[in-house]
């Protein structure tokens, strides 16, 4: 399996809390992603980062924040968390250029708010 | 905007046989890649296989390979003598400049 972890595996929170899903990697990426996945349907490119001190929204609007200060690292923050975010985060990153390269994905934080 | 189509939600197969899953893309980009990923269930995506829209002859990966015909913007995967371990969802993704996902094809193989 590749080299990329996500954490918490499960989390379960109350509304209107503040969260961060944590994101790294070993293998020196320099791109990273952030996909939302409800069960069973396709993934949605939520945030994306071409390296350090880069960020750029995806496709699908979502009010989470990242972070990219370290190359192997890149969080996610809710800084209010609603029912509506309950859904599955998938982290993946890929080697620099082209669009050969694969990417390789952690296994995912499956989010319930309540 | 790129939009990557799976057609079947869902299939069912019998240990040792074949299976081929659908997948249609819209682009008017001449050069890109296709791949399939494989999620299992509770466990990360992984690639299965990919394809660079330039040549010619179709991928293959061991008991995986991919039906590529450009013109008609079709990318299919075939699974050949499938095994319990294939069972999983599967996704067709597209890349250019970014990634674009399908809805994915559950696929079942039955013992």
């Amino acid at each position: 399996e590749a080299d990329i972890y996500q954490t918490p595996r499960y989390l379960v929170i109350g509304t209107g809390k503040k969260i961060t899903l944590e994101c790294s990697q070993t293998m020196g990426h320099d791109k990273m992603y952030w996909y939302q996945q409800d069960p069973g349907m396709e993934l949605h490119l939520i945030h994306y980062s071409y390296g350090v001190n880069s960020t750029e929204k995806g496709d699908l609007s979502s009010e989470s924040t990242v972070s990219r200060i370290r190359t192997e690292h890149f969080p996610l923050t809710l800084e209010s968390a609603r029912p509506s975010h309950t859904s599955q985060y998938l982290c993946a990153s890929s080697r620099g250029e082209g669009q050969y390269n694969e990417q390789f994905f952690g296994p995912g934080t499956r989010l319930t708010v309540l | 905007a790129q939009t990557v189509t799976q057609s079947q939600p869902e299939m069912s197969v019998q240990e040792a046989e074949t299976v081929t899953l659908s997948c249609t893309y819209d682009t008017s980009e001449s050069n890109y890649y296709l791949f399939w990923y494989k999620q299992p269930p509770s466990r990360q995506m992984i690639l299965v296989i990919r394809q660079e829209a330039y040549k010619q002859q179709n991928a293959t990966e061991n008991r995986f390979s991919v039906n590529f015909q450009k013109a008609a913007k079709s990318f299919s995967l075939k699974i050949s003598d499938s095994q319990l371990g294939d069972t999983a969802m599967y996704f067709c993704a597209f890349n250019d400049y970014k990634l674009s996902f399908g809805a994915g094809t559950t696929v079942t193989v039955r013992a």
